[in-house]
């Protein structure tokens, strides 16, 4: 079964410090990766995606992964964070199941960048 | 001209009652899905509706039952609501059940809170 791990529930990180946050997801065939940002009381908001080609995805609001097959990972890095990039981000798993593709999430990492 | 929309954004009902969720996508897309986000902020996908086929259907109690009037609607039914149902539900479209990295865009999100 897939599963996606969020090494960190919590992040707190100084205005304009680079940022990392971690995720690790198991599969055995083709995986698709997705990054999700929650802000308070809002929706979820893609960030960027992996399908294939260029291991380095860039995606909105300065963020970027990278794709590593051997270590099974997906980290999300920002070089410079700012105080509207508090907000809840998620990774998720795309993958085929039943005659369909079903995203699965990891727990979540809370981001809070501190003045 | 919002893409996915829910109503209500905040539901609040006693323990026993019937209440329904209802979802809107206007970007023409085949899939549709409910996510139950628990109060640990954990998502978890309930059903995937595909040109309003059920495709999906995880381990949710038959109190919970969804209907799709034609493929831009997916809303959620819950019977005898219990206090375990409090979370927030979201529900997402993408275009195709079948495609793989098909993003799936997310709704703002409804709140219920059952007392």
């Amino acid at each position: 079964a897939q599963s996606v791990t969020q090494l960190d529930s919590q992040v707190p990180v100084f205005e304009e410090a680079p940022v990392e946050l971690r995720c690790n997801y198991s599969s055995s065939v083709s995986v698709y990766l997705f990054w999700y940002v929650q802000y308070p009381n809002q929706g979820l908001q893609l960030l960027l995606k992996y399908l294939s080609g260029s291991t380095l995805v860039k995606g909105i609001n300065g963020f970027e992964a990278e794709f590593n097959k051997s270590q099974t990972s997906f980290h999300l890095r920002k070089p410079s964070v700012h105080i509207s990039d508090t907000a809840e981000y998620f990774c998720a798993a795309l993958h085929s199941g039943a005659g369909s593709y079903q995203l699965t999430f990891g727990k979540g990492t809370k981001l809070s960048v501190i003045p | 001209d919002t893409a996915v929309s829910q109503t209500p954004k905040y539901l609040v009902t006693q323990m026993g009652n019937d209440k329904s969720i209802k979802c809107e996508q206007n970007l023409g897309h085949d899939t549709m899905y409910w996510y139950k986000q628990d109060s640990k902020k954990f998502l978890k996908i309930m059903f995937s509706y595909n040109n309003k086929e059920l495709i999906i259907n995880e381990t949710v109690p038959n109190r919970f039952s969804p209907k799709s009037p034609d493929k831009a609607h997916l809303n959620l039914h819950i019977n005898s609501l219990e206090l375990g149902d409090s979370a927030v539900y979201f529900c997402a479209s993408s275009p195709s059940r079948a495609r793989g990295g098909d993003t799936q865009y997310f709704g703002p999100g409804t709140r219920l809170t059952v007392l």
